[in-house]
């Protein structure tokens, strides 16, 4: 069975400090993809980063890295300097290959006071 | 629409009644997602179409759920005789085809008395 945990429930960081979200994933499958979804206070899910089970080389986008790590089935998202529009709930999220429908965990709700 | 549409945001009912939920795609994207998300929780899979057929109903909780995407385009999720645990909000998400990155809409409240 396919399973995302996401042990960190909330996390409270003040502006400008450098924040990681866990994120631990199960599977049998050899090929998978796994996601980030951001989720402000609108509601909306927001597409963060898709990595493929092959592709283990770490990603930066501005103040956004993730780190892919199949050893430990892991693939954690660090936020460096972060900023109050950061506050959101994150959600980590894995699928098959061939498979459509998206196993999210239950989230972790970053706050960010300045 | 620059996105994907969900309507109405907020929908009440009461016990027993029957709702509908609509979503409106990206354009052009031919595969179309619903999942529920209770509160405290992460999304949950209910039903997946890649076009007009429903390619994988296996996250439907019962046969009070239901759903149709008859054009290819817009999609409408029934529940008949609601209960008070349908109550979540009710997430759609489009992609260009199965398999690809999920783009969601803002979802549809739904709180059944």
């Amino acid at each position: 069975a396919q399973k995302v945990t996401q042990a960190q429930t909330e996390i409270s960081v003040v502006e400008k400090e450098d924040v990681t979200l866990d994120c631990v994933y199960e599977t049998r499958d050899t090929t998978y993809y796994l996601f980030w979804y951001k989720q402000p206070p609108s509601g909306e899910l927001v597409f963060l980063i898709r990595r493929n089970s092959f592709d283990e080389q770490n990603e930066i986008s501005g103040r956004y890295s993730w780190n892919f790590q199949k050893s430990t089935s892991s693939f954690n998202f660090t936020i460096t300097a972060s900023q109050v529009v950061d506050s959101a709930v994150y959600f980590c999220a894995l699928t098959r290959q061939a498979g459509t429908a998206l196993i999210f965990g239950k989230g972790t709700t970053l706050s960010v006071s300045s | 629409g620059a996105g994907v549409s969900q309507t109405p945001s907020n929908k009440v009912t009461e016990k027993g009644k029957y709702v509908e939920l609509r979503c409106d795609p990206i354009s052009g994207h031919t595969a179309l997602y619903w999942y529920r998300q209770s509160l405290g929780q992460g999304p949950e899979f209910l039903i997946y179409f890649q076009g007009t057929g429903a390619a994988d109903d296996s996250g439907l909780p019962n046969d009070r759920f239901f759903a149709v995407r008859p054009e290819g385009s817009v999609s409408t999720l029934k529940i008949q005789r609601t209960e008070r645990g349908d109550s979540a909000v009710y997430l759609c998400a489009s992609s260009l085809y199965g398999g690809d990155i999920q783009y969601f809409g803002a979802g549809t409240r739904l709180s059944v008395l």
